[in-house]
């Protein structure tokens, strides 16, 4: 099956840094790729879709400014949380869709804490 | 509205047994679904996915089944063993959309 890894697999920064988190497919091209929030105890909350050399698509309240989403190549997009602050600590998972399929392969999440 | 729910929010049984999680959904017209596995702290493993085409998958003691017109599938595990507690969240994926929706998870707790 397709495989899709996230890098870093858990974070801890100070209040005000920006942490960057990639997300890759590793055996297939993902024309589309989806980042998602968990809370604690929650199910998961689509944040943003991204398609391959173009513009993030935010999904309503998600701010496009402080979550900046990069889908530079068809196996690499990232997020970059900015100026993070606590209660941007969660769990992010990311999700990759390859060119004419729509089944959605997650990534295993990556865990931030923000001191 | 489609939606995805999960019954029952938690279940604890003994090692040994067999048992089943539920999973329900508004609309039959679904594309996949999909069946998870979250420990504590941890990501998403996915176990098993049912394209509409299917009527079940297996792995290992692990089994689900897909009644679309019913709007249910069910995980079906084997033999239950401590190794197994966590959360199985279940996923739909409507025909048309790229978007999944989660149901809130069961979370299983296999004790010795």
């Amino acid at each position: 099956g397709a495989v899709v890894s996230q890098h870093p697999s858990r974070v801890i920064c100070k209040s005000g840094t920006s942490v960057k988190i990639e997300c890759r497919s590793l055996d297939f091209q993902a024309t589309t790729m989806f980042w998602y929030r968990q809370f604690p105890k929650q199910s998961l909350m689509l944040m943003a879709t991204s398609n391959e050399g173009s513009k993030a698509t935010y999904e309503q309240g998600v701010e496009k400014d402080k979550f900046l989403i990069n889908h530079a190549s068809l196996t690499l997009s990232t997020l970059t949380v900015t100026s993070a602050h606590p209660e941007d600590s969660s769990f992010y998972i990311c999700s990759a869709s390859g060119r004419g399929k729509e089944t959605q392969y997650f990534g295993p999440g990556t865990r931030l804490l923000v001191l | 509205k489609q939606e995805v729910t999960q019954i029952p929010a938690a279940l604890s049984v003994p090692e040994g047994e067999n048992l089943v999680l539920n999973c329900s959904f508004t609309d039959s017209a679904i594309y996949n679904l999909q069946w998870f596995r979250q420990d504590p702290g941890k990501g998403l493993t996915s176990l098993l996915l049912i394209q509409s085409s299917q009527r079940e998958q297996t792995s290992g003691r692990l089994n689900a089944s897909l009644d679309k017109s019913s709007g249910r599938s069910t995980l079906y595990i084997a033999a239950s063993q401590p190794g197994d507690s966590a959360t199985y969240l279940c996923a739909v994926q409507w025909g048309g959309s790229y978007i999944p929706t989660f149901g809130r998870g069961t979370s299983l707790i296999v004790h010795p």
